[in-house]
């Protein structure tokens, strides 16, 4: 079952923050963000695997509440190259990820 | 440098044709993918592979093929039975026995006229 993403679409100024949730209706083992510039291949950011784990590239983290089902992406002190289509995607096991229908952020001078 | 080369980057067919999109990868990894991207849908699982000469189903299989016949190659086929086929569609694979970390191809853009 495909992970709900919230919001769908943010705009921020420059050194602004932003959050970007997923949530999902079944257990998870594994939550990964990756980040699409469009018309190009999602990247990979981070994966989470525990319960309670929070990780961090850059000025940008995530953290993973296994209890909740639920993942937050954080994104401080945001930056013109941040803008683009962040996706979620969560697997409950060795199994395919299955992604979110993706939060468009852009970042405006 | 190892990575995923897809091809072609746009293809343009008339309705009623099979098109097959090529999608080759050289990081010697053991599972391949194909995902399926509409405006506003997010990315959709059509066919994995996680070992040569066997594959299973996403959640939208239907009106499309593939064949693992090399670990390096995952071609799928558009057949004409695929209702709406113009998207934007993503080759993926990862290393079996890790965290499913997927490394994309660059994509290619179908358009059916």
């Amino acid at each position: 079952q495909q992970p709900v993403q919230s919001p769908q679409a943010v705009i921020l100024r420059e050194g602004e923050d932003a959050v970007i949730n997923c949530s999902s209706s079944k257990a998870l083992y594994s939550v990964h963000w990756y980040r699409q510039k469009h018309g190009e291949a999602p990247v990979f950011l981070m994966i989470l695997l525990k319960g309670g784990e929070q990780k961090g590239h850059e000025k940008i983290s995530a953290s993973f509440n296994e209890k909740k089902q639920q993942s937050s992406l954080y994104l401080t002190a945001s930056q013109l190259s941040y803008s683009g289509t962040y996706f979620c995607g969560t697997s409950p096991g060795n199994t395919p990820l299955v992604f979110g229908k993706g939060t468009r952020l852009s970042v405006i001078a | 440098d190892g990575g995923i080369t897809q091809s072609p980057k746009y293809l343009f067919r008339k309705e009623g044709q099979n098109v097959t999109l090529s999608c080759e990868q050289n990081l010697n990894h053991d599972a391949m993918y194909w995902y399926r991207q509409d405006p506003g849908q997010g990315l959709r699982l059509i066919y994995y592979s996680q070992i040569v000469n066997d594959f299973q189903k996403g959640d939208i299989a239907e009106g499309y093929s593939v064949s693992r016949e090399k670990k390096e190659s995952f071609p799928l086929t558009v057949t004409s039975a695929q209702k709406n086929p113009t998207a934007f569609y993503l080759c993926a694979s990862t290393r079996s026995g890790g965290t499913n970390v997927l490394t994309f191809g660059a994509g290619s853009r179908l358009t059916v006229l």
